[in-house]
């Protein structure tokens, strides 16, 4: 079976910096992706970590470790547009595969 | 990039009344992907379509059923709605073809009174 779990809630600052992690249990692994969804609205697509390490785009950054089946997603300079839910997601089962959402983290940035 | 289009976003509904929901994309896609995403849960799929190839997962309830007229176009029908069925729908296709990043369309919001 496939299984994600990531942290409910998380509480961060203006200015801080913020690491959501993220474990899965999957079979077939393909990919690993980050998807930011504001109240309301559809996911929207961060980043994709195949292969082992650190990708960094801008503000976010995204780590994967395949041998513990463990990823991170790193926010720097934290902004007030930042709050959201943050999904964890995997891709099994070809090329174009499904893909199995986390119930995502709940971030919030406080002045 | 593609864009993926879902009508109504906002859909009321009574108990056992049917409803269709809309998604088309541009560029012709041939994967297209319908989720359902209640209050504070992950996006789970429903089903997908490889071309004409319809997948249906399979937990997914008969009362959910989907036609794919075109390759632009999908349809979601939920023939006899239930209290439990009130959720978010989201329609996604992959952001270029071949690629396993989805873009989704912004929703539709169905309510079941």
């Amino acid at each position: 079976g496939q299984n994600i779990d990531q942290p409910t809630e998380m509480t961060a600052t203006e200015g801080a910096i913020v690491q959501i992690n993220c474990t899965y249990q999957t079979s077939g692994f393909n990919g690993l992706f980050w998807y930011q969804q504001h109240a309301g609205e559809a996911p929207t697509f961060l980043s994709y970590n195949v292969l082992d390490g650190l990708e960094e785009k801008g503000r976010f950054s995204s780590f994967l470790s395949r041998s513990k089946g463990y990823s991170y997603l790193l926010l720097k300079e934290l902004q007030m547009k930042d709050s959201a839910s943050y999904l964890c997601a995997v891709t099994y089962g070809g090329s174009q595969g499904n893909l199995i959402f986390g119930k995502g983290t709940k971030l919030s940035v406080k002045p | 990039d593609a864009m993926v289009i879902q009508n109504p976003r906002y859909q009321v509904t009574q108990f056992g009344k049917p409803v269709t929901l809309s998604c088309s994309q541009t560029l012709n896609h041939n994967v297209m992907y319908w989720y359902q995403q209640k209050s504070s849960q992950a996006p789970k799929l429903l089903f997908h379509y490889y071309d004409k190839d319809f997948n249906n997962e399979a937990d997914t309830p008969d009362n959910f059923q989907s036609r794919r007229p075109n390759t632009s176009f999908c349809f979601l029908d939920i023939r006899s709605p239930g209290l439990g069925d009130a959720a978010m729908y989201l329609c996604a296709t992959p952001r270029e073809p071949g690629a396993n990043v989805l873009t989704f369309g912004a929703g539709s919001r169905l309510t079941v009174l």
